[in-house]
């Protein structure tokens, strides 16, 4: 069975400054991962992807994430951040050969950013 | 801009009351997915229909909740009767099978049950 873990539910940091989300997934299979980003009393969409190829993956508004296979990872960073950025943050992973379609989430990490 | 639609936003009932919730996928999507978020229990899914069959709702309390899919259009999730902890947000999300498993997400239905 797939899992993901995100080790920190709460992450504080200045304006401006670089932050790391970390994500880590359990799985026995080749897996899809996801960054998905919840801004306040929205629903959660899409910041970013991984399917294969290059392990760093690009996504909407500067973040990026980076794909170890061998520590079972995929950490979204952002060099600067901004006070918009201010959301929770959902990692996820998905088998890709399942007909299902399912997408486990993890317990998400709220970013909150200090002016 | 294709986006997934949910109705009501915001739902007020009274426990034991009969609660509907609407949602319409992105057109050309055959998988519908229904979550439900809490402070307490985070983000959980409840059910899913591929092609509007179900394909798993072990996730819901069967006695009290439902979903279905009348139409490739509209999925439904019902709730009867109501209690106050099925007070939440439930977002209904939908994807296209085999395409990476993307799943998009709507704005939600805030449910207060009192």
């Amino acid at each position: 069975a797939q899992s993901v873990t995100q080790l920190d539910s709460q992450v504080p940091v200045f304006e401006e400054a670089p932050v790391e989300l970390r994500c880590n997934y359990s799985s026995s299979v080749s897996v899809y991962l996801f960054w998905y980003v919840q801004y306040p009393n929205q629903g959660l969409q899409l910041l970013l992807k991984y399917l294969s190829g290059s392990t760093l993956v690009k996504g909407i508004n500067g973040f990026e994430a980076e794909f170890n296979k061998s520590q079972t990872s995929f950490h979204l960073r952002k060099p600067s951040v901004h006070i918009s950025d201010t959301a929770e943050y959902f990692c996820a992973v998905s088998d890709v050969d399942s007909s299902a379609s399912k997408i486990i989430f993890g317990s998400g990490t709220r970013l909150s950013i200090r002016p | 801009d294709a986006r997934v639609t949910q109705t009501p936003r915001h739902k007020v009932t009274e426990m034991g009351q009969e609660v509907t919730m609407r949602c319409q996928p992105i057109l050309g999507h055959n998988t519908v997915f229904w979550y439900r978020q809490t402070m307490m229990q985070g983000l959980e899914l409840l059910a899913y229909f591929r092609n509007r069959a179900p394909l798993d709702d072990s996730g819901m309390p069967k006695d009290r909740f439902s979903a279905e899919m009348p139409d490739a259009t509209l999925a439904t999730l019902k709730i009867q009767p109501s209690e106050p902890r099925d007070s939440a947000v439930y977002f209904c999300a939908s994807g296209l099978s085999r395409y990476y498993n993307e799943q998009f997400f709507g704005p939600g239905t805030r449910l207060t049950v009192l």
